[in-house]
């Protein structure tokens, strides 16, 4: 039974960073792309961008680029998003979740609530 | 900027049918984009049902089916039963990143 466990609540000020980390358990999901999804309260789901299964290339989002940094621990099944100069508006729950190459999705993470509060 | 837009709230009486759409802002969605769509209920993480366009996983239940329709990526449900109420979201591949829908409530009443 494949499991991504991620890291617990963070509560952060504006301007600081944060970094959430999943770890795969079950299986070292070796073949799949690492995908972190964010939800704002009563929000939608937001993609933000994925790192490869060898963890040496990265796709992000538009919105956040300058801002974000996903990468990947295969030693340890880990992979790992940072989001630097928070603010109020990255209040959310951030999900990592695994696709295997195709579209096919079928791990996600429990999520983690990060809230940037001053 | 790419918008994926689906219909904010859809109603449906227990065992009727219903379809979900999802459409893209830059023209016709095709099975390139990989339509995969996910059930999303309170305080849940999201869980996939379809996969490119209508690939169902081993855990989507048969009433669930996937298909285009029209220029856009269709999610049916035929049969609905009462736990089939959630929010549900599409996500399409664009050039090599990845679009959330704005997702659809879907009330079973």
């Amino acid at each position: 039974q494949v499991q991504l466990m991620q890291s617990g609540a963070e509560v952060k000020k504006p301007g600081d960073s944060m970094k959430v980390s999943c770890k795969a358990s079950g299986d070292t999901l070796t073949s799949h792309f690492m995908h972190w999804v964010r939800q704002a309260p009563g929000q939608g789901l937001e993609w933000m961008g994925l790192v490869n299964p060898s963890g040496d290339s990265t796709n992000y989002a538009q919105k956040f680029r300058g801002r974000v940094t996903m990468t990947r621990d295969t030693s340890t099944s880990t992979v790992y998003l940072e989001l630097s100069s928070l603010r109020s508006e990255d209040t959310a729950v951030y999900f990592c979740a695994g696709e295997m190459a195709g579209g096919y999705f079928d791990y996600w993470g429990q999520g983690t609530l990060v809230t940037v509060s001053s | 900027q790419t918008v994926v837009t689906q219909e904010p709230s859809l109603t449906v009486s227990p065992g009727g049918t219903v379809t979900l759409t999802c459409a893209l802002s830059t023209g016709v969605v095709t099975s390139n984009y990989c339509p995969n769509w996910f059930q999303q209920k309170p305080g849940q993480a999201p869980r996939a049902l379809i996969y490119c366009t209508s690939n169902k996983h081993s855990w989507t239940p048969a009433r669930f089916s996937g298909s285009l329709l029209g220029g856009k990526a269709a999610l049916t449900l035929s049969g609905v039963q009462p736990e089939d109420e959630a929010e549900y979201y599409c996500l399409l591949s664009y050039g090599g990143a990845w679009v959330f829908g704005g997702g659809t409530r879907l009330i079973v009443l």
